[in-house]
């Protein structure tokens, strides 16, 4: 199993461009997230998500959107990037109740806004 | 103020040292989990655990729910241990996370 894949691992975007961060999971696992981690912070909820079709806001959402057409599939979408959103993304899942499975994290990605 | 304390924040130890990390939170919570990152790595979950004790090879979790604490112990410490140990906390869907401590083992 591949567990969580996300791609891509690297990503340097102009200020204003918009990109999509891609999130897969194999375990058929109902719960997925999307956290950022920046230096000396811990990691912080963007966005979750607890099925097909749902989706709802963390603690960070502002800028960035989610869509969940799919069990396997979570991407995230900036909009319109900003140095701000410089930093390093995690995607999450677990099977439902998330908080209170283990959580299956993705290698991340690391993205840069000039 | 963050809903997840750590301490210590950074931590060094000889091979074969007794490391303990330590938790505390402010809210209510339905779990409690302790993470691992090595340098530049992935995130691996090590512990979940709502009340009690548990153990997995050298590393052993503990929690109090009436003090709101939890810690994370390393017994006979070895290089390969060295790495970011995060807590964090959990209501049914969102988990809160600590600052993490970061662990350096030296041979």
């Amino acid at each position: 199993n591949a567990g969580v894949t996300q791609t891509p691992k690297f990503q340097v975007l102009k200020t204003g461009q918009s990109m999509t961060l891609q999130c897969a999971q194999d375990m058929n696992h109902e719960y997925m997230s999307w956290y950022r981690q920046d230096p000396g912070m811990g990691l912080r909820l963007i966005h979750y998500s607890v099925g097909a079709g749902i989706t709802d806001q963390g603690e960070v959402p502002n800028g960035y959107n989610v869509s969940r057409s799919t069990t396997e599939d979570f991407p995230l979408r900036l909009l319109s990037a900003a140095p701000s959103q410089t930093s390093v993304y995690f995607c999450a899942s677990s099977r439902i109740t998330g908080g209170n499975q283990p959580q299956h994290f993705g290698d991340g990605t690391r993205l840069s806004i000039l | 103020k963050n809903e997840v304390e750590q301490s210590p924040q950074n931590l060094t130890a000889q091979e074969g040292e007794f490391i303990t990390i330590n938790c505390s939170y402010s809210v209510g919570i339905s779990a409690l989990h302790w993470l691992q990152q090595h340098p530049g790595g992935g995130i691996v979950s090590l512990f979940m655990l709502s009340s009690g004790k548990k153990k997995h090879g050298r590393l052993i979790a503990t929690i109090n729910i009436q003090e709101k604490h939890s810690s994370l112990h390393i017994t006979a410490s070895h290089p390969r241990d060295s790495a970011v140990y995060i807590c964090a906390v959990s209501d049914d869907y969102k988990l809160s996370f600590g600052a993490g401590t970061t662990v350096t083992v030296r041979a």
